[in-house]
């Protein structure tokens, strides 16, 4: 079935500093989504993609997604320690009728 | 977006023993979701639920195990059957609005279940 990955599966990295994650799929996505999910808490709705090299900006997320339709990726520029938490990305499934989650990325802040 | 009201948040079960969660969606949807979250890993979809019609259940999981139940357009149950240590996880409901296409999956706060 649909498959969606994710890399890196964890990063650590010094506040201030910028944060990538990547997502990738086998197939031509129609859209994707970007969620984020805080320690203890539940996933949260950032953002969908659906035009081929689409980008949006939230303050200081900004979101891609591949001219292929193929990839997106999510960018914070100078991390602080609110952005603690897991990055999932999400693409519809081999029907169209569900989404399926990658495996999230796991962003930890050192203050 | 919608708001979901879930319960319990947290559980400790005895193995062998049934479980059901609740959701309560504050508008009408057609569908539910429920998905499951184990310790450290993603979201992986249970079942959909359907108002009035039987749910629809991903590969892997049986509606012996997870019966749910969707009395109306804006509740469903979950229950976690004769559960193991296995079954200890974080349970999710979940709506998604698809008439306001950029709304994306609105997720209960979840239900942490222990099964000792």
């Amino acid at each position: 079935g649909q498959q969606v990955m994710q890399i890196p599966q964890y990063q650590h990295v010094q506040e201030g500093e910028d944060f990538t994650t990547y997502c990738n799929s086998s197939t031509t996505l129609s859209n994707i989504q970007w969620y984020k999910q805080r320690p203890g808490g539940h996933p949260v709705f950032l953002i969908q993609l659906v035009k081929s090299g689409e980008v949006k900006k939230q303050k200081r997320l900004t979101f891609q997604f591949g001219e292929a339709k193929k990839n997106s990726s999510l960018h914070i520029t100078a991390t602080q320690t609110t952005d603690v938490g897991t990055y999932f990305c999400a693409g519809p499934d081999n029907y169209g009728q569900n989404f399926v989650f990658g495996p999230g990325t796991r962003l930890s802040v050192l203050p | 977006s919608a708001v979901i009201s879930q319960k319990p948040s947290r559980d400790i079960c005895q193995r062998g023993t049934s479980l059901t969660i609740q959701c309560q969606v504050d508008s009408q949807v057609t569908m539910m979701f429920w998905y499951r979250q184990q310790p450290g890993q993603s979201l992986t979809l249970i079942a959909t639920a359907n108002q009035g019609s039987e749910a629809t259940y991903e590969s892997g999981f049986v509606i012996d195990k997870f019966p749910i139940s969707r009395p109306n357009l804006t509740f469903s149950t979950l229950t976690v059957s004769n559960m193991s240590p296995e079954d200890s996880s974080i349970y999710l409901c979940s709506v998604y609005l698809r008439d306001k296409a950029n709304y994306g999956y609105t997720f209960g706060s979840g239900t942490r279940l222990t099964v000792v």
